[in-house]
């Protein structure tokens, strides 16, 4: 059974840089054609599509200067990067996982998902 | 950016009714790539229906999604005590990828 774990700070100071790892297992991350994601959801708000790896970068415009997605096939992980961040990025962020089969122009709808971590943003 | 507009915001049903979800994009959403997730509190999305009409594994037929263009509908037939959630719909027809402001299906 695949299944997707987040990790990383739950407490990032402003203006510094929002670091999460989603570590896979249960299957190679390198097996299937899969869009790698990243989703954040505000507290007690809905759900935000921050960015896709799927072998290529797509990222949501309104993050898209500040935010990297990296796959590392070694560790069987994949990874978010948001750089300076402020308040508005305190967040619980998922990390999740579409297939290819059922891709969309535009992506994937998402068929896995990690717990969620929540990273609060303060000095 | 296509913006999703779910309604009605909350829903009060009894165990046994039929629920019906509203989802309607400010544009037409290419392909009817449209689907709906089902999130308990303090759980994790979980993916009910793709291509606007298509159940994901495992998910129970009393789950049923409809519709095309700007207007899609999630119907689930006879709620049972499991369903009161919040349920989110999601369209991956363009770029980006954007979900709506969520329908919580409560017990009346």
């Amino acid at each position: 059974q695949v299944q997707l774990l987040e990790s990383g700070p739950g407490l990032v100071k402003p203006s510094q840089t929002l670091s999460l790892t989603c570590t896979v297992s249960g299957d190679s991350i390198t097996s299937g054609s899969y869009f790698w994601s990243w989703i954040r959801q505000h507290p007690g708000k809905g759900l935000e599509w921050i960015g896709y790896n799927n072998g290529r970068t797509h990222y949501n415009p309104s993050l898209k200067s500040r935010v990297s997605i990296l796959v590392d096939t070694t560790k069987n992980q994949f990874s978010l990067n948001l750089k300076s961040v402020s308040a508005a990025d305190t967040a619980i962020y998922f990390c999740a996982r579409g297939s290819d089969s059922w891709s969309g122009f535009g992506g994937v709808p998402f068929d896995l998902w990690g717990q969620g971590t929540l990273v609060t943003v303060s000095s | 950016e296509i913006v999703l507009t779910q309604s009605p915001g909350t829903l009060s049903l009894s165990p046994g009714e039929r629920a019906t979800l509203s989802c309607r994009a400010s544009q037409g959403v290419s392909g009817d790539y449209l689907a709906w997730y089902q999130q308990k509190p303090g759980q994790t999305p979980r993916l009910l229906i793709y291509g606007a009409s298509s159940r994901a594994p495992g998910i129970p037929d009393r789950f049923s999604g409809s519709g095309s263009g700007t207007d899609f509908t999630l119907t689930i037939s006879r709620l049972e005590p499991e369903d009161f959630s919040v349920y989110y719909c999601q369209q991956y027809g363009s770029s980006p990828l954007t979900f709506g402001g969520g329908t919580k299906v409560e017990i009346k």
